[in-house]
């Protein structure tokens, strides 16, 4: 069961650039979440999508856009980015809203220099 | 704002002591209050939860503490192994995992 499978794992990217970070799951979750963790915050809430179709704003959303390509694949893209987005990126997802167990990706350690 | 204060930010515990991780929150909407795991290189995974209506949940060696009234939560890892040494996240939400707010983090180091 490969789960929840995250592209890339690491990445260096130049201020200014645009790139997107890839999620799918196997599981037939309904619901998507983009979690950014950085050291001494825990993990911080982007984006999230409660089903396919739909996607709603996080905690900290500014600068990030998202797209639920299917049920299977929920994407997080960095138009330009900027240093402060240095940051490991999580994604998660639940069967649906209703469930009580998370389960993460690996992770993308992303740096902007 | 945290929302969820956890302490200490670093542990450590000689084998077969008891490790303590804790929680606050500010929240009262908040019912659902999880703990998880994170070993280098991966992502968190949930390692055990607790729901208000009970003080006390417990897993093996992991018991969740919870005191509505104070609104604080805690983490007991009994008899301690360094297979536990991790980072801990405690977490809360609106009833489900959608939306968690997580803590900052105690990095849980175990010697021999």
């Amino acid at each position: 069961n490969a789960g929840v499978t995250q592209t890339p794992k690491f990445q260096v990217l130049k201020t200014g650039q645009s790139m997107t970070l890839q999620c799918a799951q196997d599981m037939n979750h309904n619901s998507m979440y983009w979690y950014r963790q950085d050291p001494g915050m825990g993990l911080r809430l982007i984006y999230y999508s409660a089903s396919e179709g739909t996607t709603d704003k996080g905690e900290v959303p500014n600068g990030y856009n998202v797209s639920r390509l299917n049920k299977r694949e929920f994407s997080l893209r960095l138009e330009s980015a900027a240093p402060s987005q240095t940051s490991v990126y999580f994604c998660a997802s639940t069967k649906d809203r209703g469930d009580t167990e998370a389960f993460f990706g690996q992770g993308t350690r992303l740096t902007v220099v | 704002q945290q929302q969820v204060k956890q302490s200490p930010q670093s542990l450590i515990v000689q084998k077969g002591g008891i490790s303590i991780i804790n929680c606050a929150y500010e929240n009262t909407a908040f019912d659902y209050f999880p703990w998880y795991q994170q070993f280098p290189g991966k992502g968190p995974a949930l390692l055990i939860a607790i729901r208000p209506d009970v003080s006390e949940k417990k897993e093996g060696r992991f018991t969740i503490s919870f005191n509505k009234s104070a609104k604080q939560f805690s983490l007991h890892i009994m008899d301690s192994q360094p297979g536990d040494s991790a980072t801990y996240f405690c977490a809360a939400a609106w009833g489900t995992a959608s939306k968690l707010t997580f803590g900052t983090g105690t990095r849980l180091q175990v010697t021999l």
